[in-house]
């Protein structure tokens, strides 16, 4: 267990419609970073958080947005949704961004788009 | 661009039989190569993190190496709980960033 909860675990939805997923990083860390994982794609990065503010994006979507709260926590919100999109999307967290910090990565959330 | 490469793509093994995974990178001021074990539907699970060239690092079974092209994961007499999908990334300094770029991973499955 890395400490790095993910909520939900599955999510089954249609094309054209929105999602939430959570993700919780361990406790003391501030950093949170996204990635994807589909099978033809293999692990992507999609956006990076650190105490609330956004540090970094990678090959994120204009219709994924994503937020870091002040508890910590962060959101990544799918929007118009389509069957690409269905993937393994993974939330990993730091203790800070310097650099060679190790990431943990929760347990995903699997995401089936029909 | 940072290229990452890993080989084999797959690779079984019997038990007990020693073996090597190989993790070639081409990025100017690596600031770190991890290793990770991921299982078929879970998250990465870290195993390593490299710095410097000529670093060796250890767990159980598990040995990690660092060239200035290559990373080595070397596998001493391995188990069938040990199959699993192994994942080679490196970060580079981009300003803030701090993600990481990862290989596509090899599969490795051992046979009892």
């Amino acid at each position: 267990d890395s400490g790095v909860t993910q909520t939900p675990k599955h999510l089954i939805t249609a094309t054209g419609q929105r999602v939430t997923l959570r993700c919780s990083p361990r406790s003391g860390d501030l950093s949170v970073y996204w990635y994807q994982q589909s099978l033809d794609q293999g692990l992507q990065f999609l956006i990076q958080y650190y105490n609330g503010e956004e540090r970094a994006k990678g090959n994120i979507l204009e219709r994924f947005s994503a937020q870091q709260f002040p508890d910590l926590h962060s959101e990544l919100n799918l929007s118009s949704l389509e069957l690409g999109d269905s993937a393994l999307y993974f939330c990993a967290s730091s203790v800070d961004p310097g650099q060679g910090q190790t990431q943990y990565f929760g347990p995903g959330t699997r995401l089936l788009v029909l | 661009e940072d290229q990452v490469t890993q080989s084999p793509e797959a690779l079984r093994l019997q038990e007990g039989e020693s073996s090597s995974l190989n993790c070639s990178y081409t990025v100017s001021g690596l600031r770190g190569l991890f290793w990770y074990r991921q299982d078929p539907g879970k998250g990465p699970e870290f195993l390593f993190t490299l710095y410097s060239a000529g670093e060796e690092k250890e767990k159980e079974r598990l040995k990690a190496t660092l060239t200035k092209k290559e990373s080595f994961l070397h596998i001493t007499a391995p188990k069938p709980e040990d199959s699993a999908t192994y994942l080679c990334a490196v970060q580079v300094p981009s300003g803030s960033a701090r993600q990481l770029t990862f290989g596509s991973g090899t599969q490795l499955t051992v046979l009892p």
